[in-house]
């Protein structure tokens, strides 16, 4: 069973401050490796996508980092904003005729003055 | 990249009575898909809907409870039938603009049975 497991489940940081996110899976092989950003509220939005072969992926303030050896991702946030409170969902995509996707169950990070 | 919009963003529905959700794309896509998000939960996909063709339902999914229409390349609707309280959740629906590109979700239906 394809499995996407994510952590720490919760974050509370102060804003300014810089925070990581992150993604352990099973799913191999894998095409690509994605992390969404999901306001309360709203649909998933796209932050970067990465082949097996990418290493890093940067979108302004966040940047992920992928190692395919140890099936592990990251999702780093620079200086942290309010807006910024939200939760990061780490997708897997496993290759097939459908693409089909493995969703973690999401980072809930809450970004306070 | 692809705007979807969803109708309606939110309802409160009896239970035992039926809800159905259009979602409406910008551009015209093959693939589209039906995702569940419950409290707290991953999304989880209901079918894969294909103008055309008849959607495509996931394990634990079936037609007679989420029926879905896909009458053009453009727009689908995604029916919960006979509802009760386990039903409510986020139904979002999805795009994909071609083959490897990151799938576009649209804002979420907000369900609530009671």
């Amino acid at each position: 069973k394809n499995q996407v497991e994510q952590s720490p489940q919760s974050l509370i940081i102060l804003e300014g401050k810089n925070c990581t996110l992150q993604c352990n899976y099973t799913v191999s092989p894998f095409s690509n490796l994605r992390w969404y950003k999901q306001d309360t509220g709203r649909g998933p939005v796209s932050l970067t996508i990465m082949t097996f072969s990418e290493n890093t992926k940067s979108n302004g303030r966040y940047t992920a980092t992928l190692d395919a050896d140890t099936k592990q991702s990251s999702l780093h946030i620079t200086a942290s904003q309010l807006s910024d409170s939200a939760s990061y969902i780490c997708v897997v995509t496993v290759p097939g005729g459908n693409n089909r996707l493995a969703f973690g169950k999401g980072n809930q990070v809450v970004v306070i003055p | 990249s692809a705007v979807i919009s969803q109708k309606p963003s939110r309802d409160i529905c009896q239970r035992g009575t039926s809800l159905t959700i259009q979602c409406q794309v910008d551009s015209q896509v093959t693939m589209m898909f039906w995702y569940r998000q419950q409290p707290g939960q991953s999304l989880t996909l209901i079918a894969t809907a294909n103008q055309g063709s008849e959607a495509t339902y996931e394990s634990g999914f079936v037609i007679d409870k989420f029926p879905i229409s896909r009458p053009n390349l453009t727009f689908s609707t995604l029916t919960v039938s006979n509802m009760s309280p386990e039903d409510s959740s986020i139904y979002l629906c999805s795009v994909e603009l071609g083959a490897g590109d990151t799938q576009y979700f649209g804002p979420g239906t907000r369900l609530t049975v009671l």
